[in-house]
């Protein structure tokens, strides 16, 4: 069964360093997302991206946030400057259209030291 | 106030049990309405969508109620692998899912 992979698992940086999470959406869809999970707390929408760009974000995904389709494969989530606050599961998801199911990845956990 | 609310539980039952999960949504605008779990550390997965009509899938019930903007989700006969976190999920305008904060269920032997 196609699944969403993401590297890597586990990242750990210092504060104001950048960090790109990488992701691989299912080959035919047409969708992607990033939703993040801080620790105890709720899945929150982050960013969808669709035909090269960006489709819907939230408030979260400020200027230090960026996404990018570098190829026909992968999708990426940068921060450019990270803080304390960025410490959190991200997840991707892809979906074949707009309103179908979002099937996520495993995640990558991100430390901020 | 917040979007999707939930009860957080936990809930512990034994196997065989029937157990009930609700939500509530602030916005009458919502649109399409999910049940998804999330096991500890995992990324969530769909466990079924929810229809003003009801819909149920096996063991599982899910209901609507736009007018009261409830959604619940019904487990019959629970087993022990049915514990995890139950995520209520709302979309309104666009394809971002917004989720509730979960309701833990715990089932023992």
């Amino acid at each position: 069964e196609p699944e969403v992979t993401q590297t890597p698992s586990h990242q750990v940086t210092q504060m104001g360093q950048e960090v790109i999470l990488r992701c691989v959406p299912i080959s035919n869809h047409l969708y992607f997302y990033w939703y993040r999970q801080i620790l105890g707390q709720k899945v929150e929408f982050l960013v969808s991206f669709y035909n090269n760009e960006i489709s819907e974000k939230s408030e979260i995904f400020d200027d230090q946030f960026s996404v990018e389709r570098p190829d026909g494969s992968n999708f990426t989530l940068k921060i450019r400057s990270t803080k304390l606050e960025d410490s959190a599961m991200y997840f991707c998801a892809s979906s074949r259209g707009g309103p179908d199911e979002q099937f996520f990845g495993p995640g990558t956990r991100l430390t901020v030291l | 106030r917040k979007e999707v609310e939930q009860d957080p539980g936990p809930f512990n039952v034994p196997e065989g049990a029937t157990v009930a999960f609700n939500c509530t949504y602030s916005n009458s605008a919502s649109q399409s309405f999910f049940w998804y779990r999330q096991d500890c550390r995992k990324e969530p997965k769909l466990l079924m969508s929810v229809y003003s009509s009801g819909n149920e899938d096996g063991r599982f019930t899910a209901q609507l109620n736009r007018a009261s903007q409830y959604i619940s989700l019904l487990i019959r006969d629970s087993k022990l692998s049915d514990s995890a976190t139950y995520l209520c999920v709302v979309t309104q305008a666009g394809t971002a899912l917004i989720f509730g904060k979960g309701t833990t269920l715990s089932v023992s032997s």
